[in-house]
């Protein structure tokens, strides 16, 4: 079974700088997707970016970039020029590509503050 | 594009009855939604995978009985939690997998906002 890590509980950041999060996941797969989903105080799930595996070109999303080093296992989500708006609970996701139901598989979240 | 309605957005009932809450996929066409279930502070706990015209397929521990899912077309999926008790109380949320019409990406999950139930 797959399982998905995120080893920082909370982050902060200072408004206008960069922060880094990070992901780590298990898997025997080769083909798969991976997600970093936003969690407002609204609860609403944003998807921030999705990376597919085969690809080895990071994926990028205006301020939002991923560093993803497939053979370490590690999707690290880059927030630049971080804004206030940015403070949420952000989840990484995995996805395989094989499997049937194609059910996400969640880590655990963290949560970041961003200072004024 | 890409938008998934869920209703009731908040819904407090009595120990005992049962709640409906519906899940839309509002531009686009969904063969496959999930119900997920999440408490304070924690990450979204997956309950079922629901596939339009059949049975939904359930996680371990998770009682098919208790909440029943409907996914009755390809924009809309049900989920009932029967006989609703207090230790129910939760944030259920619903995502949609976009497919090949509509603005949807396709293999994306997309969520819904979120229902939070309050059994007394």
């Amino acid at each position: 079974a797959q399982t998905v890590t995120q080893s920082q509980p909370e982050m902060s950041v200072q408004e206008a700088e960069t922060v880094t999060l990070s992901c780590t996941y298990d898997t025997s797969e080769s083909d798969y997707y991976l997600f970093w989903y936003k969690q407002p105080p609204s609860r609403q799930m944003i998807l921030v970016i999705r990376q597919e595996a085969y690809k080895q070109q990071n994926a990028t999303e205006n301020r939002f970039s991923v560093n993803f080093q497939k053979a370490a296992k590690s999707f690290s989500l880059k927030i630049s020029d971080s804004q206030l708006g940015d403070a949420a609970m952000y989840f990484c996701a995995y996805r395989s590509a094989n499997h049937a139901g194609n059910m996400l598989t969640f880590g655990g979240g963290t949560r970041l503050m961003v200072k004024p | 594009g890409a938008v998934v309605s869920q209703h009731p957005s908040w819904v407090i009932c009595k120990s005992g009855t049962s709640v409906k809450i519906e899940c839309r996929s509002l531009d686009f066409q969904a063969t496959t939604m999930f119900w997920y279930r999440q408490f304070p502070k924690q990450s979204l706990m997956l309950m079922a995978t629901s596939n339009e015209g059949s049975k939904a397929t359930y996680e371990q521990g998770v009682e098919k009985d208790k909440f029943l899912i409907n996914h009755a077309s390809l924009t809309l999926s049900t989920l009932t939690v029967t006989s609703a008790h207090p230790e129910d109380s939760s944030f259920y949320i619903c995502s949609a997998r976009g497919g090949t019409s509509g603005g949807a990406r396709a293999d994306t999950q997309y969520f819904g906002p979120g229902t939070r139930l309050t059994v007394l």
